[in-house]
């Protein structure tokens, strides 16, 4: 069982569309956390939601916490080369032994 | 931010062979450090905890005598793939956090490939 669903797994756009990465599950989480990874490197932090409801922009990303504290989004606004990678959203529930429970990553393609 | 070393990047051993990773918190104390294997494209599968100044706690179907872990200090974490095969080829990546912290820094990972 999956406790976060991520979609989509796979994603090839052109340069400057814009998409949108979701994460869901039924459990409340006390944080969310996104991160992106290239290959061959380990991931990096991009940011950190907390409170429910939260938005939190980082240049072109902009990343929602559900009210609920369930489900978060990344949003990428005109979408360049760069920002091709594995993007990963982990939760964190208070309390599992600090382990984070991961989704399953979106392998995202910018396409020049 | 903080630092999280893992060394060696890559590591190239023979079938049978023992290889060590290191993880390093560089400028943090992390009494929890956590070991991960990545396939290709895929999310991050958790191995094992590794607790300072006691034993690892491992997930279910991870063999521990397999993939031996140390946690000797509090800015060091070992993980040791003993009499490897090829199977065990893969990436593998530490992350530490900050006691009491929410973030998760990540080493570089390891490309471990056994012939």
């Amino acid at each position: 069982t999956q406790l976060l669903e991520q979609s989509p797994q796979f994603l090839s756009i052109q340069e400057g569309e814009n998409l949108t990465v979701y994460c869901n599950s039924s459990s409340v989480f006390s944080s969310l956390q996104w991160y992106r990874q290239e290959p061959g490197e380990g991931p990096v932090l991009l940011v950190t939601v907390v409170t429910g409801g939260e938005v939190k922009k980082l240049k072109r990303l902009t990343f929602q916490f559900g009210d609920a504290r369930k489900d978060s989004s990344l949003h990428i606004t005109a979408a360049q080369t760069g920002d091709t990678g594995l993007y990963l959203c982990a939760g964190d529930r208070n309390g599992n032994n600090r382990k984070l429970i991961w989704g399953l990553g979106t392998s995202l393609a910018v396409n020049p | 931010g903080a630092v999280v070393s893992q060394h060696p990047s890559r590591v190239i051993c023979k079938s049978g062979t023992s290889v060590k990773i290191e993880c390093r918190s560089l400028d943090f104390q992390a009494t929890t450090m956590f070991w991960y294997r990545q396939f290709p494209k895929k999310s991050l599968m958790l191995m094992a905890t590794s607790n300072e100044g006691s034993k690892a706690t491992y997930e279910q179907g991870v063999e521990k005598d397999k993939f031996l872990i140390n946690h000797a200090s509090l800015t060091l974490s070992t993980l040791t793939v003993t009499s490897a095969h090829p199977e065990d080829s893969s990436f593998y990546i530490c992350s530490a956090r900050r006691d009491g912290g929410i973030e998760a820094f990540f080493g570089q990972g390891t490309r471990l490939t056994v012939v």
